[in-house]
């Protein structure tokens, strides 16, 4: 029930652009993405809801791929803060948010 | 959004006795859930609590080992009980709030987080 991220580690140089995949074996209801910083607590990135509904950070953007169940998290010319690990959430309608296993994204100046 | 406060931040804690940690959101809220990290890895999700009600566990999780409590609609507590080292790992406890601006979803907050470490 564990959605699968890939890659599970990024190393970019400031300025480059990253993707980030989900995916699930499950139907989804919502996908949420989650950055985390070493020793911090997870911060909320981005929701897209099945329907297309979503909402998010003025500079990353992601996907959802219903039928595919997949979503992608794409953030763009990269900065030096958007190091951290990257989750993806998926919720299947109950509420509970079910995390992978994360994408360690680390941008070299 | 929700501003959530744990305690303690960590704690020492030998074999064989508990540990119970708070979770203090500043404004009500209905759901929250308790969540396992262990040291480079994932978000586990160790149980639901709703007030008023006993709370949902995750496969792998049972009240014995965790009881949480939920008195009110801004507390909970997750107890850690019979320690041993494999529970060495972070809690988080985390709080669902309507994102509001006209969506229809939740937004979910996560406390700081309580690193315990058993010897």
């Amino acid at each position: 029930q564990q959605p699968v991220q890939s890659p599970q580690a990024v190393i970019l140089r400031e300025g480059e652009d990253a993707v980030i995949n989900c995916s699930s074996s499950k139907a989804l209801y919502s996908v949420h993405w989650y950055r985390q910083k070493h020793g911090e607590a997870p911060v909320f990135l981005m929701i897209l809801l099945k329907g297309g509904e979503q909402k998010g950070h003025e500079k990353i953007s992601a996907s959802f791929n219903e039928k595919k169940q997949q979503s992608s998290l794409y953030l763009t010319a990269s900065q030096l803060s958007y190091s951290g690990t990257y989750f993806c959430g998926t919720e299947l309608r109950d509420d509970k948010i079910i995390f992978g296993k994360g994408t360690r994204l680390h941008i070299l100046p | 959004s929700a501003v959530i406060s744990q305690k303690p931040s960590r704690d020492i804690c030998q074999r064989g006795t508990s540990l119970t940690i708070q979770c203090q959101v500043d404004s009500q809220v209905t759901m929250m859930f308790w969540y396992r990290q262990q040291p480079g890895q994932s978000l586990t999700l160790i149980a639901t609590a709703n007030q008023g009600s006993e709370a949902t566990y995750e496969s792998g999780f049972v009240i014995d080992k965790f009881p949480i409590s939920r008195p009110n609609l801004t507390f909970s507590t997750l107890t850690v009980s019979n320690l041993s080292p494999e529970d060495s790992s972070i809690y988080l406890c985390s709080v669902e709030k309507p994102t509001g601006g006209g969506y229809s979803y939740n937004e979910q907050f996560f406390g700081p987080g309580t690193r315990l470490t058993v010897l």
